[in-house]
């Protein structure tokens, strides 16, 4: 079975600073990584996602994410947030053998002020 | 990216009423689509699985005489709550798979905007 840690439920910051949201999972065997953002009453998106390849992903909104195997991490950065960037974000995780169900994270939540 | 839509946005319902959610994939099949549950400030709980054709899988602890789901086509999924209670007042969300969980590499899942459900 597969885990996920999002250590930080809410992240402060001011608008054109860096952010970095923290993702951990656990597995036992190897897996699939997503970031997705939710905006208020909405669905999820996709933002970004690890599945083989460059361990540094990016999206086309200025979010990178690496994946660090050793660390089991898959850590969100921005280096200059936008007051849009407030929303929520879940880190998640899919095994890449058996039946595959998407594992969230608890999700954290973006605060960005001008 | 591949659309999903799910209908309706909002619902007010009568404690005692069945609600029915749909989850339709506009521009592609479907084989799985998944139904998760999210109470405010909290992640997504999958509630069940569904595919085309078959009963649907449920997660430990949901009842499946509560959350009927159908899933007659490759584009088109419904949850119906019955006998609709305050408890079950929440944000449901859809999600439909593009491929086989087991060939041709990552399945990608995408979502629908959400059903806010009021019961009252």
């Amino acid at each position: 079975a597969q885990s996920v840690t999002q250590l930080d439920s809410q992240v402060p910051v001011f608008e054109e600073a860096p952010v970095e949201l923290r993702c951990n999972y656990s597995s036992s065997v190897s897996v699939y990584l997503f970031w997705y953002v939710q905006y208020p009453n909405q669905g999820l998106q996709l933002l970004l996602k690890y599945l083989s390849g460059s361990t540094l992903v990016k999206s086309i909104n200025g979010f990178e994410a690496e994946f660090n195997k050793s660390q089991t991490s898959f850590h969100l950065r921005k280096p200059s947030v936008h007051i849009s960037d407030t929303a929520e974000y879940f880190c998640a995780v899919l095994s890449n053998t058996g039946f595959q169900k998407l594992v969230f994270g608890t999700g954290t939540r973006l605060l960005v002020s001008p | 990216g591949a659309v999903v839509s799910q209908h309706p946005s909002r619902v007010i319902c009568k404690s005692g009423t069945s609600v029915k959610i749909e989850c339709r994939s506009l521009d592609f099949q479907a084989t799985t689509m998944f139904w998760y549950r999210q109470f405010p400030k909290q992640s997504l709980m999958l509630m069940a699985t569904s595919n085309e054709g078959s009963k649907a899988t449920y997660e430990q602890g949901v009842e499946k005489d509560k959350f009927l789901i159908n899933h007659a086509s490759l584009t088109l999924s419904t949850l119906t709550v019955t006998s609709a209670h305050p408890e079950d007042s929440s944000f449901y969300i859809c999600s439909a798979r593009t491929q086989s969980a087991r060939s041709r590499g990552a399945p990608e899942a995408f979502f629908g905007q959400g059903t806010r459900l009021t019961v009252v």
